[in-house]
């Protein structure tokens, strides 16, 4: 059973330019969540989405960032006109159910570190 | 709002016994977890706590005293491999779902 797998592991884009972020959640997971690391940080909450729908955006900024879930196909987190200070590493996470109470076992990915020169 | 606090660094020797500390401020409660990450790749889960006391997992445990707002991880018996970061995390109803993580406290195991 294969894990939360990110594509690319490696980003690097020159500011103004877009990019995209893949995550596939394990298998018979339907909710994903992503998560922003800065260096010498902890993970930081963006979004939290399942298939088609987002749930909760509340840590995602408002403008240039958007993240989508489709009924097929890995989610994506989106940045347009990317700019030096979204260098980080951004991972993703899964899990099978919500649950009020409770270890909510997500599962993370390996992440994809984004470099804007 | 939502708030962790725990130790940037922790150094100890192979074999030993450490404790990393964590304080967390939140509105509503539902748990405290600990995850390890090295050398910035996936954090894994390590242990949650979501009533009071000490729940063991072989050489590691983790505490937790809700009337405090405070929990522990205890690592023992020390291995090289255990050096790494560690991240305590609490979800409360603000965060809905999603896991609010403190800095992380980086620990150097040497020999």
């Amino acid at each position: 059973n294969a894990g939360v797998m990110q594509n690319p592991r490696h980003l690097v884009r020159r500011r103004g330019q877009e990019a995209r972020l893949r995550c596939s959640p394990m298998k018979g997971h339907s909710h994903v969540y992503w998560y922003r690391q800065l260096p010498e940080e902890g993970l930081k909450f963006m979004v939290y989405l399942q298939k088609e729908n987002i749930i909760d955006e509340s840590g995602m900024p408002k403008e240039r960032f958007s993240a989508e879930f489709p009924k097929e196909g890995p989610s994506i987190l989106r940045i347009q006109q990317v700019v030096r200070g979204d260098s980080a590493a951004y991972f993703c996470a899964s899990s099978p159910e919500t649950r009020s109470f409770g270890p909510l076992s997500q599962y993370f990915g390996p992440g994809t570190r984004l470099t804007v020169l | 709002g939502q708030s962790l606090e725990q130790p940037s660094e922790v150094t100890a020797v192979e074999g030993a016994i450490v404790q990393i500390n964590c304080t967390y401020q939140t509105s509503g409660f539902y748990g405290l977890s600990w995850y390890q990450q090295h050398d910035g790749g996936a954090p894994t889960f390590l242990s949650y706590n979501g009533l009071d006391g000490l729940e063991e997992t072989g050489r590691f445990s983790s505490f937790l005293s809700r009337s405090d707002s405070y929990g522990y991880l205890l690592l023992q018996e020390l291995q090289m491999k255990d050096s790494a970061s560690y991240f305590c995390a609490v979800r409360d109803r603000q965060a809905g779902t999603a896991l609010i993580f403190g800095k992380g406290t980086t620990l150097s195991v040497s020999s």
